[in-house]
């Protein structure tokens, strides 16, 4: 069974420019997260996703962060414009659905900003 | 303010030793507890959990306990192997809610 897919692996910017992050979750996982890990420190939420309604946005920084989920299966994030802070490492994980609170993640993208 | 506290940054153990990785919380809401391993450039991985109306749970050399009264719990390796060594999370989850809350991970490296 393949796991959750994301592309791409590596990304540098320049601040002030878009940057998009794709993920496939695990086939079946009705319930896709995207986390945020900085350096040193363990994931953070971003957004939950039960389908494709976002029923947990409260940490996602809405002025230049989005995210969708069409048809409740794939999903993007993107960050626009793109600030040195943002140089983190985006992970995101799914889960068969509410009240299963194993996640599996991906192996994330690793962004970085000059 | 952090909800889930892993307050060693990293520990070193002998081969074939036991290895003790700590976590504490602070959130009473929380019922359900996991703890992931991640190595470099991966994301991390599911390795054991504990619901909150159990006080252990196993799984091979892996033994999860759980402290309510304390608000602790703590992953034990018996033995621990080279191949052990990577960056341990406790996570933790609200009864009904799949959401989890990561504490900041504990670096373990098992020597030869």
């Amino acid at each position: 069974e393949a796991g959750v897919v994301q592309s791409p692996r590596y990304k540098i910017i320049e601040k002030k420019q878009p940057v998009a992050f794709w993920c496939n979750p695990i086939s079946g996982h009705n319930t896709l997260y995207w986390y945020l890990q900085n350096l040193g420190q363990g994931p953070e939420l971003l957004i939950r996703y039960e389908n494709e309604e976002a029923v947990d946005d409260s940490q996602l920084p809405k002025d230049r962060f989005s995210a969708e989920r069409l048809k409740g299966v794939d999903s993007t994030l993107k960050i626009q414009p793109a600030e040195l802070g943002d140089s983190a490492v985006y992970l995101c994980a799914s889960s068969l659905g509410q009240g299963y609170t194993e996640a599996f993640f991906g192996q994330g993208t690793r962004l970085t900003v000059v | 303010d952090q909800q889930v506290k892993q307050n060693s940054p990293s520990l070193s153990v002998q081969e074939g030793r036991i290895s003790i990785l700590n976590c504490d919380y602070t959130n009473s809401m929380f019922d359900y507890f996991l703890w992931y391993k991640k190595y470099p450039a991966e994301g991390p991985t599911f390795l054991i959990s504990i619901s909150s109306i159990k006080d252990k749970n196993e799984d091979g050399r892996f033994t999860v306990f759980l402290n309510k009264s304390a608000k602790h719990l703590s992953l034990h390796i018996v033995p621990s192997q080279p191949g052990d060594s990577a960056v341990y999370f406790c996570a933790a989850s609200p009864s009904g809610y799949s959401t989890l809350t990561f504490g900041k991970g504990t670096m373990l490296l098992v020597s030869p």
